[in-house]
């Protein structure tokens, strides 16, 4: 498809579990993004890459979070140990000379 | 830290009506996007300005940049049922490309 894809779409889990979620970006699009939106925090940043340098991590919660980024294209958020204030609706964005476009997001709900 | 603050956070209007939001930084804006998102979906773009005065359209939005207040502000003429939604600014920081979003403002169009 032409826009950021995310998967799955809900995704809903015990407290304790791990979970991974998708991000497929534009093609094309050098830079991808991963933010955080709940109702206490409104939208937050989690983690940016950029090319081939290094993320940089700097919104990531706790270290129960994680991503990668595989051959420059999509990527993967981990969140480990999954707690109660994880849920959230995570969201992807890419991004080629500064317009950032956004997934349509994965509802997480930890139980 | 970079804090946006937007106005109103709740805006109902009378379609055919004129409105305006406005996003106001806590420092130097360096970049400022407009996004609209409706319930469940993600973010979509819909501008993104530089430089101070700065002033975009699409269709029958309107986008403006002051640098010197550091303040953008949207303005919608003749509204429309479509554009119901939360409107969210965000602001890039200096050197990287990560976004602060502000607490968005809700539009309603009533008939």
């Amino acid at each position: 498809g032409a826009g950021v894809s995310q998967s799955p779409s809900n995704k809903v889990t015990e407290k304790g579990k791990d979970v991974e979620l998708r991000c497929d970006p534009i093609s094309g699009h050098t830079a991808l993004y991963w933010y955080r939106q709940s109702l206490g925090q409104g939208l937050e940043f989690l983690i940016y890459f950029q090319g081939n340098s290094a993320p940089d991590k700097s919104g990531l919660p706790s270290d129960r979070f994680s991503a990668e980024r595989t051959g420059g294209s999509v990527s993967t958020l981990t969140i480990q140990r999954t707690q109660q204030e994880d849920s959230a609706v995570y969201l992807c964005a890419s991004s080629f000379r500064g317009s950032q476009y956004f997934g349509p997001g994965t509802r997480l709900t930890v139980l | 830290s970079q804090e946006l603050e937007q106005s109103p956070q709740s805006l109902i209007v009378q379609e055919g009506k004129n409105l305006t939001i406005n996003c106001t930084s806590s420092k130097t804006l360096y970049g400022l996007y407009w996004y609209k998102q409706k319930y469940g979906e993600g973010l979509i773009f819909l501008m993104m300005l530089q430089k101070g005065g700065e002033e975009k359209s699409h269709e029958k939005i309107t986008a403006k940049l002051d640098e010197k207040k550091q303040q953008s502000s949207l303005h919608i003429t003749a509204s429309q049922p479509s554009h119901a939604g939360i409107y969210l600014c965000g602001a890039a920081n200096f050197g990287n490309e990560k976004l602060t979003f502000g607490t968005g403002t809700r539009l309603t169009i009533i008939p």
